[in-house]
């Protein structure tokens, strides 16, 4: 069966300082990969998403970056944290793209 | 775009009472449409889904109806429990076929649940 995994589950961090959350599916192989955030009473917002390895595509400019150095490995990361950035940041993945998205356990993400 | 639209929340019921939580879409074409829900501190876990129009998803006693004709796909429970306690996002996405940025997982804002014993 499939799993996915993201850590760290929380992570307080002061304004200004550099971000790296991690994600790790097991299972699949060439899955597509997704990262989400989901603000304090809010939907949630698509990041980034990726096809293959090297592959990523964002959805809206921020100061965040996501890289996929392995097929079934996604990284979101930060030079610099904002206080906007705060949130819970959820790592997805698909089969195929239009089929149901499985998600992580999430990571809380609190920068003071 | 696509749009979902969920009934506003927080939604407060009795143990074994009668849920329904509206979803209605906007897309062009014909989505496949989902339901997912989130516990406390959890990420999101896929409840039912539908693919086609009059396909009925159903999964731990929650049904949601694909309706073309009123674009919508509203949850229903027969008889909730305090476990059901959650909350609820409808969702829309396209298979790849449909082109352009259809592939989206568009989520509406969520519908929180609060069941009380």
């Amino acid at each position: 069966s499939q799993t996915i995994h993201q850590w760290p589950a929380t992570l307080v961090q002061p304004v200004g300082s550099p971000l790296s959350l991690e994600c790790t599916v097991e299972g699949t192989s060439n899955p597509n990969l997704y990262w989400y955030r989901q603000a304090a009473g809010r939907g949630l917002q698509l990041l980034f998403y990726s096809v293959g390895i090297g592959q990523i595509s964002s959805e809206v400019p921020q100061n965040l970056s996501a890289s996929r150095p392995q097929d079934r490995q996604f990284i979101l990361s930060s030079k610099k944290l904002l206080l906007s950035d705060s949130g819970f940041y959820l790592c997805a993945w698909d089969r195929q793209v239009g089929y149901e998205q499985y998600f992580g356990p999430g990571t809380r993400l609190t920068v003071t | 775009g696509n749009s979902v639209t969920q009934m506003e929340g927080p939604v407060t019921l009795s143990e074994e009472a009668f849920l329904t939580i509206n979803c209605t879409y906007t897309a062009t074409g014909y989505p496949s449409l989902f339901w997912y829900v989130q516990y406390p501190g959890e990420g999101l876990q896929l409840l039912l889904k539908a693919t086609k129009a009059d396909d009925k998803g159903s999964n731990k006693g929650f049904e949601a109806t694909y309706r073309k004709e009123t674009t919508s796909f509203h949850l229903e429970k027969g008889s909730v429990q305090v476990s059901d306690s959650a909350v609820y996002f409808c969702a829309l996405t396209f298979t790849l076929n449909s082109g352009g940025s259809n592939y989206k997982l568009t989520f509406g804002k969520g519908t929180l649940l609060t069941v009380n014993p």
